[in-house]
């Protein structure tokens, strides 16, 4: 079993839908969680950075994390033509390895 | 451009030849990170550096790669004897001191072995 699994997609969401990625973990042992965003042939931009259970909204983005399910999930309101892109969710313990899921890439429609 | 730089962007090797690759880390980064993204995985850690000093190798293959910092210039991922295996994306990232300070990532090299 991976340490991270996330959502295979691919995720296809017309202009102005909300796109919502998942990602789930077997470790206890992660504190910290990521979200980055990928663009074809680009290094991964970070979008969101949380250490705690909860909700964070920064935008568009809100990111969740339930620690107690061991899930972590993002939303994109209003989605446009330019999320589209591949999302990575990445976690670590407190040893600076992180460690990411696969990958979901998602196309918005215009 | 104060991002992660690495360079080349691009690089192509015989089987046998070495590669290096190069990585400066954001102005005020004093940690260096390498990772591999090979076709239809997730980025794999690889090696964690500070200035002078390998912190963490613990994802680094035993033979033939090597990664250092030195006190002056840009980390460099170097790969001896370079296998077809070999070929994938390598991305770099920078972080601040702390353990809960975030990573930053270049846009990698893509190494491509003939």
């Amino acid at each position: 079993q991976k340490e991270v699994e996330q959502d295979p997609g691919p995720l296809s969401v017309p202009e102005g839908a909300i796109v919502s990625l998942n990602c789930t973990y077997s470790n206890s042992a992660f504190q910290y969680f990521m979200w980055y965003r990928q663009y074809s042939r680009k290094g991964p931009e970070l979008l969101m950075y949380t250490y705690s259970s909860g909700n964070k909204e920064d935008g568009r983005f809100t990111a969740q994390v339930d620690k107690s399910s061991k899930y972590i999930s993002l939303f994109i309101r209003d989605s446009q033509p330019s999320d589209s892109a591949t999302y990575l969710c990445a976690m670590n313990r407190n040893d600076y390895k992180l460690s990411f899921g696969a990958g979901t890439t998602v196309t918005v429609r215009a | 451009n104060a991002g992660v730089m690495q360079n080349p962007r691009h690089l192509v090797r015989r089987r046998g030849q070495e590669a290096r690759l190069r990585c400066s880390p954001m102005k005020g980064h004093s940690h260096v990170y390498w990772y591999r993204q090979l076709p239809e995985e997730g980025l794999k850690f690889m090696v964690y550096l500070q200035k002078e000093n390998i912190i963490d190798e613990s994802g680094m293959p035993k033979e033939r790669f090597s990664a250092e910092f030195p006190k002056e210039g840009p980390s460099i991922l170097r790969i001896q004897q370079v296998v077809r295996g070999d070929s994938a994306a390598y991305f770099c990232a920078s972080s601040q001191q702390g353990r809960d300070q975030p990573q930053h990532f270049g846009d990698g090299t893509r190494l491509s072995i003939l």
